[in-house]
């Protein structure tokens, strides 16, 4: 079955910095690839996806960019915010609507 | 969009009893989905819950254990049975958005369960 790794577990910026946070995954029939940002105390929350026809989408400060050929994606926050500070996920399925597999996690603080 | 709502939002257990946490949509859905995110991991699927027929376990989650109801279209309940430590985590229900099950995946906010 599908296996999505992801680094780094931790991340410390500073504000205004980028961050840069990158998924790997196994299954090569994977085409659907989302990321979700858990605040404390909440459930995740979607903020960017990616399919993969594509190689890159961004919204704002947020992006994501993906390589089929070596099976990893990456998500890309610029011009960081303390309000960025949150738990990320990434995750990887065989199409939209099917089950996903989500990576371990990166806890990003961003520091004022 | 989809509204969760997710009762108990907390809880302490004592060893060996069950607990039935309960969740609430705000729209008629096709499947809802349990999640357990244990002490500083990713989210595991525990099972896909369809209204009117069993629910569907992942490998490595049995219905003994993890009991599902979903009496209806915008209700769902997950009963984690006979508790240990090893059960504290956090229990997420998830549903997807849209017609047909196949629209975003929305999350509660999670039923964060301490077993002592």
């Amino acid at each position: 079955g599908e296996n999505v790794e992801q680094h780094p577990s931790t991340l410390s910026v500073q504000e205004g910095d980028s961050a840069v946070i990158k998924c790997t995954y196994s299954d090569s029939a994977s085409n659907y690839f989302p990321w979700y940002k858990q605040e404390l105390g909440k459930g995740p929350q979607l903020i960017i996806d990616i399919r993969s026809n594509v190689g890159e989408k961004k919204d704002q400060r947020i992006a994501v960019t993906l390589n089929k050929t070596a099976k990893h994606f990456s998500l890309h926050i610029t011009e960081t915010q303390p309000e960025d500070s949150a738990v990320y996920f990434c995750a990887a399925s065989r199409g939209y609507g099917n089950k996903l597999v989500f990576g371990a996690g990166t806890i990003l603080r961003v520091k004022s | 969009s989809a509204v969760i709502s997710q009762k108990p939002s907390r809880d302490i257990c004592q060893r060996g009893t069950s607990l039935t946490i309960q969740c609430q949509v705000d729209s008629q859905v096709t499947m809802m989905f349990w999640y357990r995110q244990q002490p500083g991991q990713s989210l595991t699927l525990i099972a896909t819950a369809n209204q009117g027929s069993e629910a569907t376990y992942e490998s490595g989650f049995v219905i003994d254990k993890f009991p599902i109801s979903r009496p209806n279209l915008t209700f769902s309940t997950l009963t984690v049975s006979n508790m240990s430590p090893e059960d504290s985590s956090i229990y997420l229900c998830s549903v997807r958005a849209g017609g047909g099950g196949t629209g975003e995946l929305f999350f509660g906010e999670g039923s964060r369960l301490t077993v002592l």
